[in-house]
């Protein structure tokens, strides 16, 4: 099984902070990797796919990108709004692998 | 527009079946797979299995012994059934459209009693 390893598991921000979180892949997943954003009580919601691709409706200050086995999802300008746990998921392979989650708390 | 929908028992017995049903609109069974994750209180995701949009399925390693998916593609259900249930097995149970993980449904809790 592909392992995905995420961190920090949690970090606290201001607003107005760049964030990045990152997942490593034990194996080649190219870019077959997205990003979820859960609130609290809440599903969790697909904010970045395919590595880099911002999906519909999220917000511009989200971006992915990839460096070999690398992947990072950044925040460009925090938001009060961005307080969540965040997910990375592998879809190379099956079975799916997520990451251990990130827990992002505001200063 | 898309939705899934589960449902089931809140409440199951340590050693019981937890059977679960995913009730989908907005697509087709016959054109998207259905994937289940679950969520233990306060940990991560972890990706259970799929049914694929021709019927196939394939599960979690760890779970594959106790777990089943099938799915009724005249009423868009797919049904989660797995057995010998531990109280680790307590968690919030997602459906989500396979492919993309685009929709999913709100989550069911299921707690698993001793």
């Amino acid at each position: 099984d592909i392992q995905m390893t995420q961190s920090p598991s949690s970090m606290s921000a201001s607003l107005g902070d760049r964030v990045t979180i990152t997942c490593q892949a034990s194996q080649d997943i190219g870019n077959n990797l997205i990003w979820f954003q859960q609130k609290p009580g809440k599903s969790p919601r697909r904010m970045i796919y395919y590595a880099t691709n911002l999906a519909n409706g999220v917000p511009s200050r989200f971006s992915g990108s990839r460096s070999g086995s690398d992947y990072s999802l950044t925040i460009i300008s925090l938001e009060s709004e961005d307080m969540a746990d965040y997910h990375c998921l592998q879809y190379k392979q099956y079975p799916l692998t997520f990451g251990s989650g990130t827990k992002l708390e505001i200063k | 527009q898309v939705q899934l929908k589960e449902s089931g028992p809140v409440l199951v017995q340590a050693s019981e079946t937890l059977s679960l049903t995913c009730t989908v609109s907005g697509f087709s069974l016959t054109n998207y797979g259905v994937i289940w994750v679950r969520q233990p209180p306060g940990k991560g995701l972890e990706w259970m299995g799929i049914i694929w949009r021709n019927g196939n399925t394939d599960y979690n390693s760890a779970l594959k012994s106790r777990l089943s998916i099938n799915r009724d593609t005249s009423k868009s259900q797919v049904f989660l059934k797995m057995n010998s249930l531990q109280t680790d097995d307590t968690a919030i149970y997602y459906c989500t459209r396979g492919g993309s993980l685009d929709y999913w449904g709100q989550g069911v809790m299921v707690t698993v009693s001793s």
